[in-house]
């Protein structure tokens, strides 16, 4: 059974600083693996997908790499602004499987 | 592409009552997925449809719970006599196959 773990469980830093959050998974078997936003009451919306092949993607600010072997990935995100406050959740999905297993996430407070 | 919708946004039911949920998945997606999210969690996977068949259900998915999507567009989620553990926010998503998954807005269910 997949387990993911997204580690710090609630993040905050000053308006402009870069930082780093990480998901780690237990089996490494996987297709790809999707990073979502969330805002409070609200859906998830989709900000990467990376593959199983490839070790980093960019959209904009952001940066998610992979690394397979060792179940990990991280999203990075640049010049952080109030606008990124939400919860970030991780979801690889399993070869030879259809569901996302998702992290408890990460809540980011980017504090003006 | 007006994304995936989901009515009612809020419910409010008494305890033993059954609510329905409706979700419009994005036109041309084949594939509908419903998860299910509790305060402080990710959400958790219990159903997909590839058109009309429903070709997995989570051991979440009591016999109270039921799924449908007849013709292979909207799709409902239906649960009969509801429990205070019902309540959670309800999760809709489609895609083309596979993914990316794009999610709705939910419907957060509280069992009074």
């Amino acid at each position: 059974k997949q387990e993911v773990t997204q580690i710090p469980a609630a993040l905050s830093v000053p308006e402009g600083e870069n930082l780093v959050l990480n998901c780690s998974f237990t089996d490494s078997a996987i297709y790809n693996l999707q990073w979502f936003r969330q805002d409070p009451g609200k859906g998830l919306t989709s900000l990467l997908l990376i593959q199983s092949s490839q070790r980093e993607q960019t959209s904009g600010r952001l940066n998610a790499s992979l690394d397979k072997s060792s179940g990990r990935s991280t999203l990075y995100i640049a010049a952080s602004q109030p606008g990124d406050s939400a919860t970030y959740l991780c979801a690889p999905l399993r070869i030879g499987n259809e569901k996302l297993t998702f992290g408890t996430g990460t809540r980011l407070t980017i504090i003006p | 592409d007006t994304g995936v919708s989901q009515d009612p946004r809020h419910k409010i039911t008494k305890r033993g009552q059954n609510v329905t949920f409706r979700c419009d998945p994005i036109s041309e997606h084949n594939r509908l997925y419903w998860y299910r999210q509790t305060l402080g969690q990710g959400p958790e996977f219990l159903t997909y449809f590839q058109n009309e068949a429903q070709l997995e259900k989570s051991r979440l998915l009591s016999d109270r719970f039921s799924a449908e999507r007849p013709k292979g567009s909207f799709s409902t989620l239906e649960i009969q006599r509801t429990e205070q553990g019902d309540s959670a926010m309800y999760l809709c998503a489609s895609s083309p196959g596979g993914t990316p998954l794009h999610f709705g807005n939910g419907t957060r269910l509280t069992v009074t």
